[in-house]
């Protein structure tokens, strides 16, 4: 079974600092999806940033970026100019490329809080 | 993406008794997902629910406790039976993307429960 592991509960970082957020995982899967989701207080799950596991180019969504490296089954998530509205909980989450039928396997999530 | 709504938002209920849990989504899927979140902790798989077949359910989650309904392709019922305090958590209801998004999930706002 696959597992997502996070290996920082908790994590903070000052404003318009940059912050990275650490997650590996264990699959073995050779073709699959890894998420960054942020879970703000409203516990609404939004979805940060998306890496196919065939594309060897790390993701980018304005501010947010990974740093993919499959062979080391690390996913890490880094915010730059960080932004109160950051502060969350993020998760990084793991799926077989299967369309749409198999569920997300989820890490224990770190708690980012972002100091003005 | 889809656009997804729970009924209700928060509810706290007595002990013994049950409550249900509306899922409505804006456009047809064939897998739903249901999660549980117990406070400060991540999410956690209840079951599967496609349409015109049984759920299915995660290791340590029965039917009886968790009755799911999935009358159509747009919406779905989760009911916690016989509640006590251990199950005060947040439950999301969760589909698979279609189209470019296929392999995404998406969340609805989750339902807070309290026990009492």
């Amino acid at each position: 079974a696959q597992t997502v592991t996070q290996s920082q509960p908790e994590m903070s970082v000052q404003e318009a600092e940059t912050v990275t957020l650490s997650c590996t995982y264990d699959t073995s899967e050779s073709d699959y999806y890894l998420f960054w989701y942020k879970q703000p207080p409203s516990r609404q799950m939004i979805l940060v940033i998306r890496q196919e596991a065939y594309k060897q180019q790390n993701a980018t969504e304005n501010r947010f970026s990974v740093n993919f490296q499959k062979a080391a089954k690390s996913f890490s998530l880094k915010i730059s100019d960080s932004q109160l509205g950051d502060a969350a909980m993020y998760f990084c989450a793991y799926r077989d490329r299967n369309s749409g039928n198999t569920p997300l396997v989820f890490g224990k999530g770190t708690r980012l809080s972002v100091i003005a | 993406s889809a656009v997804i709504s729970q009924k209700p938002s928060r509810d706290i209920c007595q002990r013994g008794t049950s409550l249900t849990i509306q899922c409505q989504v804006d456009s047809q899927v064939t897998m739903m997902f249901w999660y549980r979140q117990q406070p400060g902790q991540s999410l956690t798989l209840i079951a599967t629910a496609n349409q015109g077949s049984e759920a299915t359910y995660e290791s340590g989650f029965v039917i009886d406790k968790f009755p799911i309904s999935r009358p159509n392709l747009t919406f779905s019922t989760l009911t916690v039976s016989n509640m006590s305090p251990e199950d005060s958590s947040i439950y999301l209801c969760s589909v698979g993307g279609t189209g470019t998004g296929v392999y995404e999930q998406y969340f609805g706002p989750g339902t807070r429960l309290t026990v009492t």
